[in-house]
């Protein structure tokens, strides 16, 4: 199965940039998801493809993909986006997903 | 509006069958994959299978396979995940997810698998 690397936990300050790392071996050359988990809801995705928002989803919520690591960013951070996020890549016709990361807006 | 509701979560012995069911609305159900994802007490996200539109091809997680059968009925637009020989790793929360190409973009509330004995 694909491993997918993420940290434990990330903080940011309120208002500031949040970055959320997914490393992979040549993860670059997947497609990367992102999904949003607050407590006792379901995942929500934020981020398709690399570097895509659904609708409805903030502009301050971006994405990026390159070599061996993918990247969340939420900008203007928001106690609203306390949450967990996993990234996510289709591998070989299964699914994989990192072990989440928590944020906390401080 | 896509909404999923899961059902047939219980509590079960090990080594026990469970069958559990999704009900979807909102979107043209046999236009789409499905997925099974679930997530156990305090854990991640785990992937545990996929079913393609038609209905006709599988994919399953190392951990379950040959325990769990995914099918689906299009005429009912539901989605359905046959376990058995259930273990106490099993226990967990289980999504079913909407499939878009690659990604998961539509979730259900969950239906919660207890496996103790």
């Amino acid at each position: 199965s694909y491993d997918l690397t993420q940290p434990l936990s990330v903080s940011v300050a309120l208002g500031q940039t949040a970055t959320i790392t997914c490393g992979g071996d040549d993860i670059g050359s997947k497609n990367v998801h992102w999904y949003q988990e607050k407590p006792g809801q379901a995942p929500v995705l934020v981020i398709y493809r690399d570097s895509n928002r659904p609708s409805g989803i903030p502009e301050r919520f971006s994405g990026s993909n390159s070599g061996n690591t993918a990247t969340l960013t939420i900008t203007e951070a928001q106690v609203g986006d306390e949450a967990d996020y996993y990234c996510q890549v289709w591998d070989f016709n299964r699914g994989a997903f990192g072990g989440g990361t928590k944020l906390t807006v401080l | 509006e896509v909404h999923l509701v899961e059902s047939g979560g219980v509590a079960v012995q090990p080594g026990g069958s469970l069958r559990l069911s999704c009900a979807a609305s909102g979107f043209t159900f046999d236009d789409y994959a499905m997925h099974w994802v679930r997530q156990g007490p305090g854990k991640g996200l785990e992937w545990v299978s996929f079913i393609n539109w038609e209905g006709d091809r599988a994919t399953y997680a190392d951990s379950v396979r040959g325990r769990f059968t995914i099918f689906r009925d299009n005429s009912e637009s539901s989605l359905y995940l046959q376990m058995n020989s259930l273990r106490d790793e099993d226990t967990a929360l289980y999504f079913c997810v909407k499939g878009n190409d690659n990604y998961m973009d539509v979730w259900g509330k969950g239906t919660t698998v207890t496996v103790s004995s």
